[in-house]
Order: C-alpha cells, then structure tokens, then sequence
C-alpha cells in the first residue's frame, strides 16, 4: 500500500525568508501524480503546486517549487519570499495513475513570523 | 459556477443520531469522494464513486453509507453516530485538467458528536 509521510509537524519561517517542507511517500509503481495542497484557517484545501511522476523537470508556480526526486521518493516543497498569508497547514499527497484516490500526509503547520 | 458545494457547515449530533452530510457539484465530474481529517492525521478516505449508481469503500468506511444516484450528487449518512465520528468531513471531486488531475474540494463540515 502507498503511504505518504511529512516528519515535521511544524515549521516555522521569517518573512520574506524561504522555507522548504518535506514529504516522502512510498509505493512501487512508476506512473502517479503528486501533489502539495494549503489548508489556511478556512478549512478550503487549496491546491499548490502538482507533479507528474514521469516528469524529470520540477514544477513551479510562482513563489513555490518542488524538488521531485524519484529515485529517493521524496517531494519537497520550497516556499521563497515567505508572505504572512503562506501561514497554513501543508498537505502532501499521492494519487497513482491507475486510481483516483488521493493518500495524504499528516500535514505541516506552518508559521509566518513578521 | 458554484463548484463543490457541502451542506450543513457545522453540526452537532448527540450519540445514536443518524444524519447526512450533503454534497453537490455543477461540475460534471464522474469521481466524487468523502474524507475526513482528524488532528495529526492528515485526510483519510471514506467512501467514493466513480460515476452515477458506483460506489466503494475508502480507507475507513466503518460507520457510514453512501449512495450515488445522480452525477452531482453524493450523500454521506450516518446511521448511528458515535464520539469517534466527531471530525471534519471534505466532499471532494476529481476532474481531469489538460495533462493533469485535479481534486476539488468542498468547504467541509465540522461535526460534533456528543
């Protein structure tokens, strides 16, 4: 079964500073997609940044980018210029190309500080 | 375009009360899904559908009914509710966009079961 495991309950970054959040995830298929989602206070999860597991190239969206190391099953992610509104708790998740559920991390609360 | 729409937006049940969490969606996706978050836990799937009159179970089914008649519709009842139950609840579609593939999310429902 596929797991997917984020170590660091909480993280915490300066304004304008960079942080990176890290997510491991398990499984012995080839062809699945990856995601990061932002769960502010609201509760609405919002969806970050995604990855296709055949893509070598890292993706990027604005101030976020992620280091996809297949080999090593790993999926970070890198928030630069932190802003007070990046403050929320960070999801990771993995979904095979074969099915359409979605495994999550336990999530990281991350704080902003001015 | 309302998008993933969830009703009621907090609930309190006491012990032995059965309900049901509404979940709609104007999207025409076929994939529709329930999970739920608890503290440390990240998001865990409970029941989902992969079109009208399909239905299967998640990680943790134990507790609760689904049932899909129609695309946009996707109901989660409680027959009995138990403490253990006492959680947020997220309906959530899957939809196909260009190369990649996107879960939508409702805004959840806090339940409380005393």
């Amino acid at each position: 079964a596929q797991t997917v495991t984020q170590s660091q309950p909480e993280m915490s970054v300066q304004e304008a500073e960079t942080v990176t959040l890290s997510c491991t995830y398990d499984t012995s298929e080839s062809d699945y997609y990856l995601f990061w989602y932002k769960q502010p206070p609201s509760r609405q999860m919002i969806l970050v940044i995604r990855q296709e597991a055949y893509k070598q190239q890292n993706a990027t969206e604005n101030r976020f980018s992620v280091n996809f190391q297949k080999a090593a099953k790993s999926f970070s992610l890198k928030i630069s210029d932190s802003q007070l509104g990046d403050a929320a708790m960070y999801f990771c998740a993995y979904r095979s190309a074969h099915t359409d559920k979605l495994i999550f991390g336990t999530g990281t609360r991350l704080q902003v500080f001015p | 375009n309302a998008g993933v729409t969830q009703t009621p937006k907090f609930q309190v049940l006491k012990t032995g009360q059965s309900m049901t969490l509404q979940c709609a969606q104007d999207m025409n996706h076929e994939y529709m899904s329930w999970y739920r978050q608890d503290p440390g836990m990240g998001l865990r799937l409970i029941h989902y559908s992969v079109g009208a009159g399909i239905t299967d179970q998640g990680e943790v089914p134990n507790g609760y009914n689904v049932s899909r008649s129609t695309t946009e519709d996707f109901p989660l009842r409680l027959l009995s509710a138990a403490p253990s139950q006492t959680s947020v609840y997220f309906c959530a579609t899957f939809g196909e966009e260009g190369a990649y593939n996107e879960q939508f999310f409702g805004p959840g429902t806090r339940l409380t079961v005393l």
